[in-house]
């Protein structure tokens, strides 16, 4: 089964600071999609980055960087300058190699609290 | 504006009872799918569907049931045989269906609880 690990249920981070989630996936495939999706207390989705496995260029969204390690199947998602609302549950989501369809396999999440 | 609408945002249901909850998307989006959200289970596939008249079972589709008569709705019915419904509902759509960058949109979600 594919499955999509995140090792830390909460993490805090002082605002303007720096923080990374770890996010790791189990796949024999050479070529496929991840996502990191941001959920706040709204509880609406958002989709923060994302990254083909075939490009070997870490994906940057302005504050919001990755560090892709394909041989160990490592995606970290790094916020830099922490902001306030930045605070909410991030989900790591990996695409499957199964048939022609587009599917989302989640993480678990990981709970993160930006502090004044 | 384009996005997602689903309805209600808050439904109570009667153990017993079939409930159906609504997806709506004006973004001509082919790709549909809803997914179950519990605590600290991040979210599951339900159903999906890549085109209208056509959709395929997820991770946990027993005791639900979708249809996809129209590319723009896509509604999930929670039936009496589904054990354990509480949970908080969100449906998503995409453009293609073809296995890509291309990302999924979500509506706001639905909270369902069974009384």
């Amino acid at each position: 089964a594919q499955t999509v690990t995140q090792s830390q249920p909460e993490m805090s981070v002082q605002e303007a600071e720096t923080v990374t989630l770890s996010c790791t996936y189990d796949t024999s495939e050479n070529n496929y999609y991840l996502f990191w999706y941001k959920q706040p207390p709204s509880r609406q989705m958002i989709l923060v980055i994302r990254q083909e496995a075939y490009k070997q260029q870490n994906a940057t969204e302005n504050r919001f960087s990755v560090n892709f390690q394909k041989a160990a199947k490592s995606f970290s998602l790094k916020i830099s300058d922490s902001q306030l609302g930045d605070t909410a549950m991030y989900f790591c989501a990996f695409t499957p190699p199964q048939g022609g369809s587009e599917k989302l396999v989640f993480g678990k999440g990981t709970k993160l609290t930006v502090n004044p | 504006d384009g996005g997602i609408t689903q309805s209600p945002k808050y439904l109570f249901r009667k153990e017993g009872q079939n409930v159906t909850l609504s997806c709506e998307q004006n973004l001509n989006h082919d790709a549909m799918y809803w997914y179950r959200q519990d605590p600290g289970q991040g979210l599951r596939l339900i159903y999906y569907s890549q085109i209208v008249n056509d959709f395929q079972k997820g991770d946990i589709a027993e005791g639900y049931s979708v249809s996809r008569e129209k590319k723009e709705s896509f509604p999930l019915t929670v039936t009496s045989a589904q054990k354990n419904p509480t949970a908080f509902y969100l449906c998503a759509s995409r453009i293609g269906a073809e296995r890509g960058l291309n990302e999924q949109f979500f509506g706001p979600g639905t909270r369902l609880t069974v009384l």
